[in-house]
């Protein structure tokens, strides 16, 4: 079935360092893929995301591409601050008609990042 | 700001308890989803209302169900919790059913379990 495979943590970094978390996924067809970020003791919010091969989806300093040739969707911000501490997970939907809605989460990425 | 409310944030109940946990959405979206999550994981989809016809995920087990009596409200209901309930419970919402579609998240309802 549909899954999605996420770089595993924790990860630490000190502000201003680059970011990457790195995302593959196994799908038939073309899913959408998404990055959700957790804040620590809330719900998940949508940081980005991409419907089909090609799109670059941005949001707050942090884009990811979707890359059909690797199956892959990685993370990436240039300067990263201690704000942008917590849990990102990759995801993804689709294409399968009786499941398209359902969301396929990896495992989720724990970053810290220290003054 | 349209958006997803779940109340309470924490709610405290005893082993066999029943207990209601409450989800609205000002999306006026037609699916409502409810997740479990358990610390260190990810989500876990436990059934979904798309409009009134109801979806139950194939492993949620019978003690958790769900009522939607309109198209802003949702609750999720736990008959006999168990200590293995304690969790991170999710509301989300989307317009339609297509795969495409954003997924909104509440910002959770964290249940314990005494």
């Amino acid at each position: 079935g549909d899954s999605v495979t996420q770089m595993e943590g924790p990860v630490t970094l000190s502000e201003e360092a680059f970011l990457t978390i790195n995302c593959t996924y196994t799908a038939t067809g073309y899913p959408s893929l998404f990055w959700y970020v957790q804040y620590p003791g809330e719900g998940l919010q949508l940081l980005l995301k991409a419907t089909k091969a090609d799109d670059k989806g941005s949001n707050k300093g942090f884009e990811a591409t979707y890359r059909k040739e690797t199956t892959s969707f990685h993370l990436e911000k240039g300067s990263v601050q201690v704000s942008d501490s917590a849990v990102y997970f990759c995801a993804l939907s689709g294409p399968s008609p009786l499941n398209d809605y359902k969301l396929s989460f990896g495992a989720g990425t724990t970053v810290t990042v220290r003054a | 700001d349209a958006m997803v409310i779940q109340n309470p944030r924490y709610q405290v109940t005893q082993f066999g308890k029943p207990v209601t946990l409450s989800c609205s959405q000002t999306l006026n979206h037609n699916v409502m989803y409810w997740y479990q999550q358990k610390s260190s994981q990810a989500p876990k989809l436990l059934f979904h209302y798309y409009d009134k016809d109801f979806n139950n995920e194939a492993d949620t087990p019978d003690n958790f169900q769900s009522r939607r009596p309109n198209t802003s409200f949702c609750f999720l209901d736990i008959r006999s919790p168990g200590l293995g309930d304690a969790a991170m419970y999710l509301c989300a919402t989307s317009r339609d059913m297509a795969g495409s579609n954003t997924q909104y998240f509440g910002p959770g309802t964290r249940l314990t379990v005494l």
